[in-house]
């Protein structure tokens, strides 16, 4: 299946910065990217559909300002968490899906705001 | 009523016996259904995919899917200790994937 790469794998900032995690398809040219969200014993939750080359589709209650996603290539798509709050420490997963829907996943951005 | 639903477990298997995983899905209109296994502090990786009703086996996984029933079961013959993690059934609905909240299964020596 598709390869997928991220960065950070972790990542620390404290209150009101922001952080940009990445997310990378190696080896397969994917116009659809991916971001989910998973809080430690629950399960994934997607937040938004990266479109290459328009705007995201977001999640109902999923803040598009709060998440910026750029998706400017076919395989580069990035998650900036703006003014991100102790709430918002989770674990980041993006995937792609291959024309048979199969889901192949980054190995994750875990994320600590202090 | 979830979209897609797991018993959360844990479920407890002796070592090289059979752990059967079990999903149900409220979309009767759910085209794609996928296992992933999901080790403590890593993302998901997929273990089998099924389209159509019947069995799907793959070395010592056996998918098995009953639409009428919107059914969902992944067994695990000859349950290994590294088998031990959490199984998160999915479904695709359109162009998304759904994910149930996962079953954590614990393999005994």
């Amino acid at each position: 299946g598709a390869v997928v790469s991220q960065h950070p794998s972790w990542v620390i900032c404290k209150s009101g910065t922001s952080v940009k995690i990445e997310c990378r398809s190696l080896d397969f040219q994917a116009t659809t990217m991916f971001w989910y969200r998973q809080f430690p014993k629950q399960s994934l939750m997607l937040m938004a559909t990266s479109n290459e080359g328009s705007k995201a589709t977001y999640e109902q209650g999923v803040e598009k300002d709060k998440f910026l996603i750029n998706h400017a290539s076919l395989t580069l798509s990035t998650l900036t968490v703006t003014s991100a709050h102790p709430e918002d420490s989770s674990f980041y997963i993006c995937g792609i899906h291959e024309a048979s829907y199969e889901q192949y996943f980054g190995p994750g951005t875990r994320l600590t705001v202090t | 009523q979830k979209e897609v639903e797991q018993n959360s477990g844990p479920l407890s298997v002796p070592e090289g016996a059979i752990a059967s995983l079990n999903c149900t899905y409220s979309d009767r209109g759910s085209q794609s259904f996928f296992w992933y296994r999901q080790y403590s502090g890593k993302s998901p990786e997929l273990i089998m995919s099924i389209y159509s009703n019947g069995d799907k086996e793959d070395g010592r996984f056996t998918a098995q899917l009953n639409k009428a029933s919107q059914y969902v079961s992944l067994l695990i013959r000859d349950s290994q200790p590294s088998d031990s993690a959490t199984y998160l059934c999915a479904v695709r609905r359109a162009s998304k994937i759904i994910f149930g909240s996962g079953t954590r299964l614990s393999i005994r020596p």
